[in-house]
């Protein structure tokens, strides 16, 4: 089977760090995304693993346990702009087809 | 210039109309799909097509057909609109199917069915 497990909401102040937790169980891997969704809007892209460790970029950090179905996203230094819903996705091996979680929507307050 | 983009942005229709979405790309990407986004915000595939042919076809109702007439365009044609069909539907775009390749999405068509 195939499920993705994310917090549905977090709350954060400004200027803090924050960590938002995906697990997923899949039949087969090939990468694990994470989007960023403002309110009424599309979903972009922030980060892609698929060795284990993390990967920096910027503000925002990923990191990836393949053995635990595991991986983090680290936002530091928060700013009000990054109130909006974080979707964790999974592609499975040898498919086009991404799996994606119900997102984390996270409220960065002044 | 817009990577992805849909018509139209939204659309309001009575139940058992027949409606259609469109999307393109200039990103030359060769695979496209299309994502339903329910009120609860989970984004669900609903069919991909790699090089014009149909590669994902998720347990959707057959009265959701989706074409693609080239690799930079896809359709989704929706018969006798129901409800439960109300939501935002997504079109993405991606290259290739290792390596980074994320998807880029459109903006979005919100769809309300009265």
């Amino acid at each position: 089977g195939q499920n993705i497990d994310q917090p549905t909401e977090m709350t954060a102040t400004e200027g803090a760090i924050v960590q938002i937790n995906c697990t997923y169980q899949t039949s087969g891997f090939n990468g694990l995304f994470w989007y960023q969704q403002h309110a009424g809007e599309a979903p972009t892209f922030l980060s892609y693993n698929v060795l284990d460790g993390l990967e920096e970029k910027g503000r925002f950090s990923s990191f990836l346990s393949r053995s635990k179905g595991y991986s983090y996203l680290l936002l530091k230094e928060l700013q009000m702009k990054d109130s909006a819903s974080y979707l964790c996705a999974v592609r499975r091996s040898g498919t086009y087809k991404y799996i994606f979680g119900t997102g984390t929507r996270l409220k960065v307050l002044a | 210039d817009t990577a992805v983009s849909q018509t139209p942005k939204y659309l309001v229709t009575q139940m058992g109309n027949d409606k259609s979405i469109k999307c393109e790309q200039n990103l030359g990407h060769d695979t496209m799909y299309w994502y339903k986004q329910d009120s609860k915000k989970f984004l669900k595939i609903m069919f991909s097509y790699n090089n014009k042919e149909l590669i994902i076809n998720e347990t959707v109702p057959n009265r959701f057909s989706p074409k693609s007439p080239d690799k930079a365009h896809l359709n989704l044609h929706i018969n006798s609109l129901e409800l439960g069909d109300s939501a935002v539907y997504f079109c993405a775009s991606s290259q290739g199917t290792s390596g980074r390749n994320e998807q880029y999405f459109g903006p979005g068509t919100r769809l309300t069915v009265t």
